[in-house]
């Protein structure tokens, strides 16, 4: 069974602060991707990376997927209140479609 | 693009009787669909996935004769939650996958049973 460990789990700052959500595994994923989720509402995709070393940005948000395809990181800059939510992690499993979703990291910013 | 819808979005019903869900891409066609049933401030659980024109796929210990899954076109995949009882109330996510695997989610049917 293929499990994605992430963390924090729960993560309280102050706006303006930096942070970073890690998502470990001792499996190689064939992609990796971050959802945001309002509560009540889906998951919204933000990012899927698919190479080993692969970095992508989107505006104050980071992602990186770990050379062997086993881990990936997501770091903000600057957070804002608007960061709140929970943020999911999900590996791809190669030749299988489904995803493996890590436990989630429900982000708070504080003004 | 890439954007699922679900139907109802909320439903309240009586213990016994069945609920049926949809889950439609809106601008793509997904021969793979995926339902999910998620916990309060919990993580995403997988239940099934569906395949157009084929027989759902269940995940170990999902009831296949509860969640019923029919995936009748490449763009329409529905759950029905059969003989609901209080347990079966959740949040029901249903996703569509795309390029590169990508799945990208409706918005989720919270369902109570009463």
């Amino acid at each position: 069974t293929q499990l994605l460990e992430q963390s924090p789990q729960f993560l309280s700052i102050q706006e303006g602060e930096n942070l970073t959500v890690y998502c470990n595994s001792s499996s190689v994923f064939s992609s990796l991707q971050w959802y945001r989720q309002e509560p009540g509402e889906g998951p919204v995709l933000l990012v899927t990376v698919v190479t080993g070393g692969e970095v992508k940005k989107l505006k104050r948000l980071t992602f990186q997927f770990g050379d062997a395809r086993k881990d990936s990181s997501l770091h903000i800059t600057a957070a804002q209140p608007g960061d709140t939510g929970l943020y999911l992690c999900a590996g791809g499993i190669q030749g299988a479609q489904k995803l493996v979703f890590g436990q989630g990291t429900r982000l708070t910013i504080n003004p | 693009g890439a954007v699922v819808s679900q139907h109802p979005s909320r439903v309240i019903c009586k213990s016994g009787t069945s609920v049926k869900i949809e889950c439609r891409s809106l601008d793509f066609q997904a021969t793979t669909m995926f339902w999910y049933r998620q916990f309060p401030k919990k993580s995403l659980m997988l239940m099934a996935t569906s395949n157009e024109g084929s027989k759902a796929t269940y995940e170990q210990g999902v009831e296949k004769d509860k969640f019923l899954i029919n995936h009748a076109s490449l763009t329409l995949s529905t759950l029905t939650v059969t003989s609901a009882h209080p347990e079966d109330s959740s949040f029901y996510i249903c996703s569509a996958t795309g390029f590169q695997d990508t799945q990208y989610f409706g918005p989720g049917t919270r369902l109570t049973v009463l």
